[in-house]
């Protein structure tokens, strides 16, 4: 059963800190993953999709890794603002299943003081 | 609309009765998808649709769940008998094919079982 773990829960940074989100899943047979933002009450916004094939990906301050073969994703932000404060949630389409369901890990909530 | 669109916003409903949550994906997505989100955790998959037909419903919980999308576009979920453990966001989302395409969430529906 494939199951999907964040670390940290929660991280506190001043702002213009570099930081790392991590993600971790058990089983390697993953079709992709996805990272996703989200504020307080409300849904979720897609960040970055990272195919199976890939290595990486980037948007903006946004920096996605994936190793497949050690069940590990990376979030990188680049100086971090403010407006970063909000949960990152990883999620991960399971090998097992053609179906898009999405396994989540529980979330890193992000404060950016300023 | 550009986006996925989840209506009401909020719901409070009493225990035992029925409530209906209503999702409006966006046009052109054949892929459907619910989740449950309780307080401080990822989101649960519920059930998943490809076009009109649910392709894999095994993540409701029981047989008080229901959801159906008649005709392949806006999809409802029911439940009938509501207990208060059925308090949480429930989030639709959509994505442009079938499989492991991103997918574009809503804003959920906060659901108040008292």
């Amino acid at each position: 059963k494939q199951e999907v773990t964040q670390i940290p829960a929660a991280l506190s940074v001043p702002e213009g800190e570099n930081l790392v989100l991590n993600c971790s899943f058990t089983d390697s047979a993953i079709y992709n993953l996805q990272w996703f933002r989200q504020d307080p009450g409300k849904g979720l916004t897609s960040l970055l999709l990272i195919q199976s094939s890939q290595r990486e990906q980037t948007s903006g301050r946004l920096n996605a890794s994936l190793d497949k073969s050690s069940g590990r994703s990376t979030l990188y932000i680049a100086a971090s603002q403010p407006g970063d404060s909000a949960t990152y949630l990883c999620a991960v389409h399971p090998g097992s299943s053609n179906t898009g369901k999405l396994i989540f890990g529980q979330g890193t909530t992000l404060q950016v003081k300023p | 609309g550009a986006g996925v669109s989840q209506t009401p916003s909020n719901k409070v409903t009493e225990k035992g009765k029925y409530v209906e949550l209503r999702c409006d994906p966006i046009s052109g997505h054949t892929a459907l998808y619910w989740y449950r989100q309780s307080l401080g955790q990822g989101p649960e998959f519920l059930i998943y649709f490809q076009g009109t037909g649910a392709a894999d419903d095994s993540g409701l919980p029981n047989d008080r769940f229901f959801a159906v999308r008649p005709e392949g576009s806006v999809s409802t979920l029911k439940i009938q008998r509501t207990e208060r453990g059925d308090s949480a966001v429930y989030l639709c989302a959509s994505s442009l094919g079938g499989g492991n395409t991103e997918a574009f969430f809503g804003q959920g529906t906060r659901l108040t079982v008292v």
